[in-house]
């Protein structure tokens, strides 16, 4: 298994502001993900987490909104850009210590936009 | 795009009652991921399935995988309020390089 820990918790952000969470694993993992969960919702793919190059963004999420990066094995960061009352939401990293294998997810951080 | 339906969206049953949780899915499934998510909490990994035709049990739960690697599904028997939580179904996309959840089913339970 993997112990993850993000931060921030949650916060309260302006519009138009920008917000960096953190995601720190115990252990050396190749994969790791970034998740977006919207109230009451599921869990949305917003990107892999590539060690040594670019992210790789899912459909309707661009690096221009959602930068990430990606130095070591162990840690991993997301950038919720230019933010708008619509980008309100729990933001999940994961990681997977085996390829299709089960994910073991962070806490989440809680974002509110005003 | 890849999709993994999931039903019933919600589920209220009284305690002691069971429940069971569908996942289906329009092409073959290399595996099916269950997990559970507690109100206020994050996604917790609890299965997963990849042989045809498997069924796993734990304690109270019991998951199967379809004959057709299709769909799944997760019962619960005599449920508990510790089983409140959201139920998710998880597949490994096409390209095997991430997971597509199902909307999952919220489950709440009256003692």
């Amino acid at each position: 298994s993997a112990v993850i820990s993000q931060k921030p918790s949650r916060d309260i952000c302006q519009r138009g502001t920008s917000l960096t969470i953190q995601c720190q694993v115990d252990s050396q993992v190749t994969m790791m993900f970034w998740y977006r969960q919207q109230p009451g919702q599921s869990l949305t793919l917003i990107a892999t987490a590539n060690q040594g190059s670019e992210a790789t963004y899912e459909s309707g999420f661009v690096i221009d909104k959602f930068p990430i990066s990606r130095p070591n094995l162990t840690f991993s960061t997301l950038t919720v850009s230019n933010m708008s009352p619509e980008d309100s939401s729990i933001y999940l990293c994961s990681v997977e210590l085996g390829r299709g294998d089960t994910q073991y997810f962070g806490p989440g951080t809680r974002l509110t936009v005003l | 795009g890849q999709q993994v339906m999931q039903i019933p969206q919600y589920q209220h049953v009284q305690e002691g009652e069971d429940f069971t949780t569908y996942c289906n899915s329009s092409t073959t499934l290399s595996n099916i991921q269950w997990y559970k998510q507690r109100p206020g909490g994050h996604p917790v990994f609890l299965i997963q399935l990849v042989k045809s035709g498997e069924v796993k049990k734990q304690k109270r739960l019991t998951f199967q995988f379809g004959e057709a690697k299709k769909n799944s599904s997760l019962h619960i028997t005599a449920t508990q309020t510790t089983d409140v939580g959201t139920y998710f179904c998880a597949a490994v996309n096409q390209a095997g390089t991430a997971l597509i959840f199902g909307k999952g089913t919220t489950l709440s339970v009256s003692s």
